[in-house]
């Protein structure tokens, strides 16, 4: 069974700081996708990366897939309390499959 | 707005009950997938529909069950209601059903509560 291991669990950090989720897995995932979710709402699609070592940028969100593809970060720069919300990771693991969801990262970003 | 609609919003019943639970998925998408989310187990897949076709089951137990219609709209019927099944209910869509085209856009979520 293919797992996805999200840390840290919960963080909870002050505007302006910098900070990075991690989301790891044993297993290779054809494409890796970030979601952020806010209370009481669906999950929104931050961004999707297929490409072993791939970067991704999204304003002052950057997003690494890991080279074996088992592993990718978020990275957020300067945040703001805009960002709380929970961080989502999913996996795709063969083409075709179902994504397979980590539990999440809950960000609290305080002014 | 996801484009993605889910009904009712909330939904409160008792045990032993049956629901019903609706999703229209963004025009042009052909993939339905639902999920179950509570707060100690996460986002848990439950079943995925590609054009009218069931493609992949996940953790959905015998007492859910789900259709996707010609129109495309899907459903998930839950009967025999336990209180454990309190939980959102999250439907999502997709262009198709893998890679770039497995990206999933998620509906506003239906809350039920099982009293």
């Amino acid at each position: 069974t293919q797992l996805l291991e999200q840390s840290p669990q919960f963080l909870s950090i002050q505007e302006g700081e910098n900070l990075t989720v991690y989301c790891n897995s044993s297993s290779v995932f054809s494409s890796l996708q970030w979601y952020r979710q806010e209370p009481g709402e669906g999950p929104v699609l931050l961004v999707t990366v297929v490409t072993g070592g791939e970067v991704k940028k999204l304003k002052r969100l950057t997003f690494q897939f890991g080279d074996a593809r088992k592993d990718s970060s978020l990275h957020i720069t300067a945040a703001q309390p805009g960002d709380t919300g929970l961080y989502l990771c999913a996996g795709e693991g063969q083409a075709g499959t179902a994504l397979i969801f980590g539990k999440g990262t809950t960000l609290s970003v305080s002014s | 707005d996801s484009g993605v609609t889910q009904t009712p919003k909330h939904l409160i019943t008792a045990t032993g009950q049956r629901v019903t639970l609706r999703c229209s998925p963004r025009s042009g998408d052909l993939s339905v997938y639902w999920y179950q989310q509570s707060l100690d187990q996460g986002l848990q897949f439950l079943i995925q529909y590609y054009n009218g076709e069931e493609r992949a089951k996940g953790n959905i137990l015998e007492r859910f069950s789900a259709q996707q219609f010609p129109d495309l709209h899907s459903e998930l019927n839950l009967s025999s209601l336990e209180l454990g099944d309190s939980a959102l209910y999250f439907c999502a869509s997709s262009v198709g059903p893998a890679g770039f085209y497995n990206e999933q856009f998620f509906g506003p979520g239906t809350r039920l509560t099982v009293l």
